[in-house]
């Protein structure tokens, strides 16, 4: 079956500091996106990425979908408090409707 | 505009209860989607359906759990008889037509507790 690993399922930072969090899948994938999700609170979709190679930019976050599109990139540049809480990725095969979902990695920002 | 509705947001229950779990689609969604979420198996899809009718149950977990979708916006997730291991938030999120570009437009989620 589809696996999607990510990695890693912690990190601590101290403000300002910069955060990256990776997804990978052992297929090929259709699309993914990705989604954060604030303690208590439910998931709430960020981005999505479609193509090969694509980089998506929203302020001061950065996703990149690999060239072989099996695996991506969440990148926040100097974190703030307001970004805390666990950030998803949701990847499809195919044109499958279905979303599989990784882990996700917390981020806990130190003020 | 209103997003996913679900109710009770919070339920606490006894072993062997029956739990029935609701949820209000956005309006003009006709995809909806039932997810699981526990720190062991992370956020897992139970029940998609699409314009009322089941497409996937795979996910479901064993016969103790059921799910229906009586009218275009509304949906229900029972559990009879609860068990502890049920224990989890269950989120309910819907999409506009369920195609795999989609946005899933997720529920608060009713936190499940079975004592």
């Amino acid at each position: 079956g589809q696996q999607v690993m990510q990695i890693p399922q912690y990190q601590h930072v101290q403000e300002g500091e910069d955060f990256t969090t990776y997804c990978n899948s052992s297929t090929t994938l259709s699309n993914i996106q990705w989604y954060k999700q604030r303690p208590g609170g439910h998931p709430v979709f960020l981005i999505q990425l479609v193509k090969s190679g694509e980089v998506k930019k929203q302020k001061r976050l950065t996703f990149q979908f690999g060239e072989a599109k099996k695996n991506s990139s969440l990148h926040i540049t100097a974190t703030q408090t307001t970004d805390v809480g666990t950030y998803f990725c949701g990847v499809r095969r195919d044109s499958s409707y279905k979303l599989i979902f990784g882990s996700g990695t917390r981020l806990l920002v130190r003020p | 505009d209103a997003g996913v509705i679900q109710s009770p947001r919070h339920e606490v229950t006894e072993m062997g209860q029956e739990v029935t779990l609701r949820c209000k689609l956005i309006s003009g969604h006709n995809s909806l989607f039932w997810y699981r979420q526990t720190m062991m198996r992370g956020l897992e899809l139970l029940i998609y359906f699409n314009n009322n009718v089941p497409i996937d149950d795979s996910g479901m977990p064993e016969d103790r759990f059921s799910a229906k979708m009586p009218n275009a916006s509304f949906s229900t997730l029972k559990i009879q008889p609860s068990e502890p291991r049920d224990s989890a938030v269950y989120f309910c999120a819907s999409s506009m037509t369920g195609g795999s570009q989609e946005t899933q437009y997720f529920g608060p989620g009713t936190r499940l507790l079975v004592l």
